[in-house]
């Protein structure tokens, strides 16, 4: 069946770890987005990708990076986590352009930094 | 910039009856489209409905439905014959154009069901 799915669910980390949020998808789409959601408020997309070897940045500056080698995986990296940091992360997949472009969503990560 | 606004950060309603969820926006784009998804508490964010701005028709989906005015540029939702599996955050979100795909989301309504 085809999802999106992250790893992990949460995490509770302390100030100065390295960390890497999995996401992967067997839906076949060639875009995929990482969106920032603090709770109760809205989500900024923070990185997208276009396909393999593709990472762009989003409209809310993250100190996070991407990558992109594979069609079906995401991975977003925090080389040094910061309380700040503190908040839900969420994966999001596309086709194509144009049309609706409906995207869709995995269950995220809820990242708390102590 | 777009902007996304909705004004109603809670809503409450009584089983069985219907709802009215607020979204205005802020574009000077002709061409976009319109979404409402639902994020039930602790589950996967879901697109309940999507309205093509080109379309005067609004969209309608089962018991979801639209109220899209162009030249107010808002874009509310209508959940009738409220259910309990209904109570969620719902956001409204903005996309410009027919080569656009990132989306700008509002700040949410939380929607509560009373049985």
């Amino acid at each position: 069946e085809a999802d999106i799915y992250q790893t992990p669910r949460y995490l509770v980390i302390g100030t100065g770890k390295k960390i890497t949020l999995e996401c992967s998808q067997t839906m076949g789409h060639d875009k995929m987005y990482w969106y920032q959601q603090d709770p109760g408020m809205e989500l900024h997309l923070i990185h997208y990708s276009y396909g393999v070897n593709s990472t762009e940045k989003g409209d809310l500056s993250s100190e996070s990076t991407v990558s992109r080698i594979r069609t079906e995986h995401f991975p977003l990296t925090l080389e040094s986590a910061r309380p700040s940091h503190t908040s839900q992360y969420l994966c999001a997949t596309g086709q194509g352009l144009g049309g609706y472009n409906e995207q869709f969503f995995g269950p995220g990560t809820r990242l708390t930094v102590l | 910039a777009q902007t996304v606004t909705q004004s109603q950060p809670e809503m409450s309603v009584q089983e069985a009856e219907t709802v009215t969820l607020s979204c205005t926006y802020d574009t000077s784009e002709s061409d976009y489209y319109l979404f409402w998804y639902k994020q039930p508490p602790s589950r996967q964010m879901i697109l309940v409905i999507r309205q093509e701005a080109y379309k005067q028709q609004n969209a309608t989906e089962n018991r979801f439905s639209v109220n899209f005015q162009k030249a107010a540029k808002s874009f509310s939702l209508k959940i009738s014959d409220s259910q309990l599996g209904d109570a969620a955050m719902y956001f409204c979100a903005y996309r410009w154009g027919s080569s656009g795909d990132k989306l700008t989301f509002g700040t949410g309504t939380r929607l509560a069901v009373r049985p």
